[in-house]
């Protein structure tokens, strides 16, 4: 059975501090792993990939993968307020074609 | 450039009647994903076509769900007789891929609520 796994939260952040948003995966062939941000009430928003071990870094959002513990994880750096959202984690298991499967989110508070 | 259209933007209907919600998606976009969310089940993948085909219809929760692309720029979902349990938000989503990306592009979703 495929899984990805997310924290709900809330995980509550000062301004300024580091978030760190945290996703397993059950399927060890997977390949592709992408973070999506959804606002209250608007749909997700892609805003980062990652396809190999290691880190990515664009901007402030930094995503982590490591395959063999089978982990992939978010960092925002300087979070704001305006990052409050939930991140959403989803994954491309191998031989699924190019559908994604997504965790169920972690509710990100920056507080001011 | 356009993102991925969808209408109505909330859609209220009295349980057993017929539903069509539209996805417009974004041009180029050789595949397109149909999903819904509630709070109990988060984000699920109902069905997605390739090259206006279905190609995986293993989520869509029962016959009274139908999804129709008659072409590269269009689809529906359908759902006849609507259930109040069917309210949710329905989103759909496109993605190019050729040159091997996966990424998916969400529409704004429709929010349907059955009573």
């Amino acid at each position: 059975q495929k899984e990805v796994e997310q924290n709900s939260g809330p995980l509550s952040v000062p301004e300024g501090a580091i978030a760190s948003l945290n996703c397993t995966y059950s399927d060890r062939g997977s390949q592709s792993f992408f973070w999506y941000r959804q606002y209250s009430g608007k749909s997700p928003e892609l805003i980062m990939f990652i396809y190999s071990n290691g880190d990515k870094e664009d901007g402030r959002f930094t995503a982590q993968l490591n395959k063999a513990s089978q982990y992939v994880s978010l960092l925002i750096r300087d979070s704001q307020p305006s990052d409050s959202a939930t991140y959403l984690c989803a994954v491309n298991p191998p031989g699924s074609n190019y559908k994604l499967t997504f965790g169920k989110g972690t509710l990100l508070t920056v507080n001011p | 450039d356009a993102g991925v259209i969808q209408s109505p933007r909330h859609e209220v209907t009295e349980m057993g009647q017929e539903v069509t919600l539209r996805c417009k998606p974004i041009s180029g976009h050789d595949y397109l994903f149909w999903y819904r969310q509630t709070m109990m089940r988060g984000l699920e993948l109902l069905i997605y076509f390739n090259n206006n085909v279905p190609i995986d219809d293993s989520g869509m929760p029962e016959d009274r769900f139908s999804a129709k692309m008659p072409n590269a720029s269009f689809s529906t979902l359908k759902i006849q007789p609507s259930e109040p349990r069917d309210s949710a938000v329905y989103f759909c989503a496109s993605s190019a891929t050729q040159g091997g990306g996966y990424e998916q592009y969400f529409g704004p979703g429709t929010r349907l609520t059955v009573t």
